[in-house]
Parts: structure tokens; C-alpha cells; sequence
């Protein structure tokens, strides 16, 4: 069973609306992704938060935002929703930055599912 | 730009065929490569490969990187039904984070 929590898992919203999507890293990560993952597509990186601050971004316009809490969980808020942000939404954490520095792969959380109609 | 590319796209076989997924990249100061299955939403971690030549190994699965040219594949033999997910391999670049860059994934299906 993943360590990484999402909520909620299905969310349907109209568009022009806001939405927030949390998630809860694995207990001794202190670093969250987030991914989108559009039907039939690999995921796309959107931003990492390192101890609670922004540690790089995808191209994804500035209507996606993130926060991190001392927790180390983590949310992202999507404002004036569009037909195409609907897609799962992956979070995924990890114990490092740099995977290739011997941090193993990431924690990924089941998603949630958001249908922007 | 960076991109990682899957073959094939998707693949139907019979329990206890052998398969080779494909995955080719060009990343920019490449870090490792990953390859995770997803079944229905979270991706579960199969391997990281970080040198060349270097055979990876987990049950029928196994996993090899060519930095040279720059591919990896993935063998899973014996196939059971239970194999049938989406193999998606991805690759940790040269940015400050460990931003990964993702291919389409294949979608394989173990038929009975």
C-alpha cells in the first residue's frame, strides 16, 4: 500500500472555477511533485516543493500554484479551470531532491481524478 | 528538448510469452532512467539504472540502460495475466530538482 495519501480521488468541476488537491508525502519525505497525466499520456511534471519552497517548475502557466507545509504535505491549487486541465493528478514524494544521488524512485499517490466540464 | 520515447505504444501476448518494451532518450546531463507500472492510478516503482551495461533484476522482470545510445529496455518473461499495466519509462535530467521526464507509456496486455 502507497505511503503517499491524495484527496480527494474523483472531482468534477465546472469551468472558470478553482479547485485544490491535497496530498500527504510518505512519512521521512521532505519532497512532494506533482504530475499531470492527460488520457493516454505519460505524466507531465508541473512543480517540486522542497522544504516548503518551490524547487522548479514545469511549463505549466502560472494559474497552477503549490504550498508545502511544515508537514511536508503538500497542495496545488488550479484557478479559472479549462476543459484540458481534466486529467489525474499525481503527487509523488521522495527522501531527496536528485534521484540519481541514491534516493531510489519516487512514492507516487493514486491521483486525483479531475473532470473539468 | 528533453524527450523520452516508448515502444510499442501498446502490445497484446498470451501468458507465459516473453516481452521487450523499448524506451529511447534524449535528456539533457542525464541523471537515471526509471521504469514504473501503473495498473489503475499510482505508478509503482520497478527500477532505477544510472549505469550502462548493468542488468537490473526483480523476478520475471529485468532491466537493462545503453548510455551510448542512449535506450533502455525492459524484459519481462513468463508473462501472467497480473503483468497487464502500463509500463511508463522516465528520465531524471539535468535540472535542480528531480524534475522526470515521462514517455507515452506502452500498454501491454497479458491475455489467458
Amino acid at each position: 500500500e502507497t505511503g503517499v495519501t491524495q484527496s480527494p480521488t474523483h472531482l468534477i468541476k465546472t469551468r472558470g472555477q478553482q479547485v485544490t488537491l491535497r496530498c500527504s508525502s510518505q512519512s521521512g519525505h521532505n519532497t512532494v511533485s506533482w504530475y499531470q497525466q492527460a488520457l493516454g499520456q505519460g505524466p507531465q511534471f508541473i512543480f517540486q516543493y522542497y522544504r516548503e519552497e518551490e524547487n522548479g517548475r514545469g511549463n505549466f502557466p502560472p494559474r497552477f500554484s503549490g504550498l508545502q507545509f511544515p508537514n511536508y504535505s503538500s497542495e496545488l491549487n488550479v484557478n479559472a479551470l479549462e476543459l484540458d486541465d481534466s486529467a489525474l493528478y499525481l503527487c509523488a514524494s521522495s527522501s531527496t531532491r536528485y534521484l540519481g544521488t541514491g534516493g531510489g524512485g519516487y512514492t507516487f499517490g493514486s491521483g486525483t481524478r479531475l473532470t473539468v466540464v | 528538448e528533453d524527450k523520452v520515447v516508448q515502444s510499442p505504444l501498446s502490445l497484446v501476448v498470451h501468458e507465459g510469452d516473453t516481452v521487450t518494451l523499448n524506451c529511447s532518450y534524449e535528456v539533457t546531463n542525464f541523471r537515471s532512467l526509471l521504469w514504473y507500472k501503473q495498473e489503475k492510478k499510482a505508478p509503482t516503482f520497478l527500477f532505477m539504472l544510472t549505469s550502462s551495461g548493468i542488468e537490473k533484476k526483480s523476478g520475471r522482470l529485468s532491466s537493462i540502460l545503453d548510455k551510448k545510445e542512449l535506450f533502455s529496455i525492459l524484459n519481462i518473461t513468463a508473462t501472467q495475466t497480473g503483468d497487464s499495466a502500463i509500463y511508463l519509462c522516465a528520465v531524471e535530467g539535468s535540472s535542480n530538482t528531480g524534475k522526470l521526464i515521462f514517455g507515452q507509456g506502452t500498454t501491454l496486455q497479458v491475455k489467458p
